[in-house]
This record gives C-alpha cells, sequence and structure tokens, in this order.
C-alpha cells in the first residue's frame, strides 16, 4: 500500500544552525509533495510544496529537495529559530475522484518534533 | 476573516455516547475535509465533501457520519462512541485548486472513556 513516512522521530539543533528533516515515501503516483508544519494544539500550516516533476524548490529559509530515485523527500530550514520548534509532516498530494467530486489526496506520514535551543 | 473555525475545542465522552463536532469556514471554499490525528501520527481522512450537497468516504470513515450543512459548514457525528475513537480531529477546507491550499482549523481533542 502506499505510505510517506520519516526515518527521525526528533530532531534537536542549536539556534542559527540549520536543519534537515527527512521523509521517505513508497508511492510515486503522486502530483506534489508538501511539508507542513504543526505547533503544539494547532492544526498543520502549510510551509512548501515541490511538484513531483521537480528535484528542488526554495521558499524563504526553507528548500524542499526530491529524488525519485530513492523515493526520498527532505526540508532544510537555514538559519533555525526557536519558533521554527514544532513537529513537521511530510505528505503526499494527489488529485483524487471523479470529476465534479474530485478533491485533494493527503497522506501525511508520522511527523518529526524539532527542537531549537536557544 | 477567521479562517476555520471548529468547536468545542475539547470533549469528554462516556463510551456509547453520541456527539457532533462543529466546523465551519469564512472563506468561500468549496472543499471541507474531517481528520482524525492520533498520537505521533499525521492526519487520516475520516470524510470529506468535495462540494456542497456531497460528502465521500475517506481512508478510516467507520463510526462516523457527516453533514454538509451549507457551503460553510460541515458537521462529523458519533453516533455511539468508542474508545477507539479518542483522537483530536482537525477540520480543513480548500477551494480544490491545489496542495496548498487546504486550511486547517485549531482541533478538537476528543476523549471517549
Amino acid at each position: 500500500g502506499e505510505s510517506v513516512g520519516l526515518h527521525l522521530p526528533t530532531l534537536s539543533v542549536q539556534e542559527g544552525d540549520n536543519s534537515i528533516i527527512n521523509c521517505a515515501y513508497s508511492n510515486s503516483a503522486s502530483d506534489y509533495f508538501i511539508w507542513y508544519k504543526q505547533e503544539s494544539g494547532k492544526g498543520p500550516q502549510f510551509i512548501i510544496d515541490i511538484r513531483s516533476n521537480m528535484d528542488k524548490r526554495q521558499g524563504q529559509r526553507v528548500t524542499v529537495l526530491l529524488n525519485k530515485t530513492v523515493k526520498h523527500l527532505s526540508l532544510q530550514i537555514a538559519a533555525t529559530q526557536p519558533g521554527d520548534s514544532a513537529v513537521y509532516f511530510c505528505a503526499e498530494y494527489r488529485e483524487w475522484g471523479a470529476r465534479g467530486t474530485s478533491y485533494g489526496k493527503l497522506t501525511f506520514g508520522q511527523g518529526t518534533i524539532l527542537t531549537v535551543h536557544p | 476573516n477567521a479562517g476555520v473555525t471548529q468547536t468545542p475545542k475539547f470533549q469528554v465522552l462516556k463510551t456509547g455516547q453520541s456527539m457532533t463536532l462543529q466546523c465551519a469556514q469564512d472563506m468561500n471554499h468549496n472543499s471541507m475535509y474531517w481528520y482524525r490525528q492520533d498520537p505521533g501520527m499525521g492526519l487520516r481522512l475520516i470524510y470529506y465533501s468535495a462540494s456542497e450537497g456531497t460528502t465521500d468516504k475517506g481512508e478510516v470513515p467507520n463510526g462516523y457520519n457527516v453533514s454538509r450543512l451549507n457551503k460553510r459548514e460541515f458537521s462529523l457525528r458519533l453516533e455511539s462512541a468508542a474508545p477507539s475513537q479518542t483522537s483530536v480531529y482537525f477540520c480543513a477546507s480548500s477551494d480544490g485548486q491545489g496542495p496548498d491550499t487546504q486550511y486547517f482549523g485549531p482541533g478538537t481533542r476528543l476523549t471517549v472513556l
């Protein structure tokens, strides 16, 4: 079956360091891969996505890399700040369903806890 | 704009009790979703509504029912709660036009004793 999972459940870094969060996926039939940030007591917040036909995409302080050969996804956060402390999920996105009733199907991975120490 | 709102924030039920979780969005989105999140896990889709008037099962629909009351509101009902339904429930909405458009509510933490 399809699955999206994470290599490391926890990651601790010092403020100012760069962070790398990894994700492995098994289903190649996806339209996008997405990273979400979830702070305690809140819903997931979209960070960045990458189309399945791309290798790299950069945002503000974040970069997502996609290696389709080994089915690996990573999120790089530059100059990590205490406010970046959260759980990070990778997710697979596919358009799903028949025309008129289709929706965006998200399949989430397990999550990595990022802790940033001042 | 409030975005996606959910009520209640917390709820404790006894096994066999019923309850309805409420969700509303003010972004004029067509699609709405209900997810559950178990400890240390990602979200799993329970039901979704691609547009007003339609609802369909997601990955884990057993034990739940939904109602798309109007374009704004999408409720989730537990008819006979079970301890296995102890979870955090998130509602989301989107305009259905791409992966960066699902907006999540703050969640309802449900405990079934």
